[in-house]
């Protein structure tokens, strides 16, 4: 069956980068958009960026524009979300999920909690 | 900046039917996805193209689109729908939205 396995989770100071991993079996990677999702603790989702697999092409979120960049690695079936210049505000689970064609997400990882804390 | 708007909390009794709207500008023009998150959870996909419901979906869930309101309709509302329930819409200056999220309640 189709899963999505995320790395996990990450500790970090802020200023810092991470770098977090969706590994997707059961279809190819190349085959379908892979979008990331964040949520913060008590907060609504907040979609970050999408990836093409086939070709690397992304769309990011206004928001997160300069500050996140989302590669893949299509030998290892596997999409990166790597986010900088982290803050507190940063602290969430964040989440990778693949397209539904036309316009679902699902299925979805089990989520990578990152805390931001000095 | 693009907002969809949900009621915060639903509270219906088991095997009633939950109601939960999300309301944008121009929704009506736009296609509607709703995701289903338990306490602790990954969201899971419900209702997509406003009304189309994957293969393993129950048939209790429903969507649909009247003017800039999507609806999304537990019918006959078990103990394990106790979850919060986001819609997802899109817009050409902000991409992707959520909603903001209505917490259901079976009591």
């Amino acid at each position: 069956q189709v899963q999505l396995v995320q790395s996990g989770a990450e500790v970090k100071k802020p200023g810092a980068s991470v770098k977090l991993s969706c590994k997707a079996s059961g279809y190819t990677l190349t085959s379908y958009v892979m979008h990331w999702v964040r949520q913060a603790p008590g907060q609504r989702l907040e979609w970050m960026g999408w990836i093409n697999p086939d070709n690397g092409n992304t769309r990011y979120s206004q928001k997160f524009q300069g500050r996140v960049s989302l590669t893949r690695d299509t030998s290892a079936s596997t999409a990166y979300m790597e986010l900088s210049s982290l803050t507190s505000e940063d602290t969430a689970v964040y989440y990778c999920a693949r397209d539904h064609p036309p316009d679902g997400f699902g299925p979805w990882g089990q989520g990578t909690l990152v805390t931001v804390s000095s | 900046s693009y907002e969809l708007t949900q009621p915060p909390s639903v509270s219906v009794s088991p095997g009633q039917t939950a109601i939960i709207t999300c309301s944008g500008d121009d929704l009506g023009e736009k296609y509607t996805s709703w995701y289903q998150q338990r306490s602790g959870q990954s969201p899971v996909l419900l209702i997509y193209h406003d009304s189309k419901r994957p293969s393993a979906i129950p048939e209790r869930f429903s969507g649909s689109i009247s003017g800039n309101t999507a609806t999304l309709t537990i019918s006959g509302t078990q103990v394990v729908d106790e979850a919060d329930y986001y819609c997802l819409s899109w817009d050409t200056t902000t991409s992707y939205v959520f909603g903001s999220g209505t917490s259901v309640t079976v009591l």
